[in-house]
């Protein structure tokens, strides 16, 4: 079982609607939970975090964590072809860093 | 958030040369940094680890000699690409871990595509 597992899509989602990503990961030590965006030719940005049960917002984003079921979502409201990206799913085991192999989005106009 | 700067953004070199990218993280001290290369339209692979003061930690298949990392500061970490081959060309990626205790975060650099001719 990998560690840290997304669908690698493609997903694709029309203008103005709700994307979602999900990602599992499998020790349930992990302590923090990141989605980073990736443009193509582009290095990964952070773009959320978490770190307690529950949903934290910024924006069109949404983050969800479960530790019980070990998983952490992305929500992203009203997407925008800008948002077309790989996202990435991190999380941190007592400070090793693990990625998910990522999860490609594109937003159709 | 935090910056990490990486340069060069891009390089091309003839095979045989070495070629040396830096990674700053400009307004926070790492003590980590890490290693990263990423193929077209595939994953994140971690080459190392690099630990200011110490040796460098590779991961399994990542050669130490051709492959050669320095973090002679909390705030620099270089990889050498030595003796480089058509092979090695590939997006190098390099980023550095904010010192937040439990709440660190990972912050990448912009990386640097490397063309072997």
């Amino acid at each position: 079982q990998k560690e840290v597992e997304q669908n690698s899509g493609p997903l694709s989602v029309p203008e103005g609607a709700i994307a979602s990503l999900n990602c599992t990961y499998s020790d349930r030590g992990s302590q923090s939970f990141f989605w980073y965006r990736q443009y193509s030719g582009k290095s990964p940005e952070l773009i959320m975090f978490i770190y307690s049960n529950g949903d934290k917002e910024d924006g069109r984003f949404t983050a969800q964590l479960n530790k019980a079921s070990q998983y952490v979502s992305l929500l992203i409201r009203d997407s925008q072809p800008s948002d077309s990206a790989t996202y990435l799913c991190a999380v941190n085991l007592g400070g090793d860093m693990r990625f998910g192999a990522g999860t490609r989005l594109t937003v159709k106009p | 958030g935090a910056v990490v700067s990486q340069h060069p953004s891009r390089v091309i070199c003839k095979s045989g040369t070495s070629v040396k990218i830096e990674c700053r993280s400009l307004d926070f001290q790492a003590t980590t940094m890490f290693w990263y290369r990423q193929f077209p339209k595939q994953s994140l692979m971690l080459m190392a680890t690099s630990n200011e003061g110490s040796k460098a930690t590779y991961e399994q298949g990542v050669e130490k000699d051709k492959f050669l990392i320095n973090h002679a500061s909390l705030t620099l970490s270089t990889l050498t690409v030595t003796s480089a081959h058509p092979e090695d060309s590939s997006f190098y990626i390099c980023s550095a871990r904010s010192p937040d205790g439990p709440n660190e975060k990972l912050f990448f650099g912009s990386g640097t595509q490397l063309s072997v001719l």
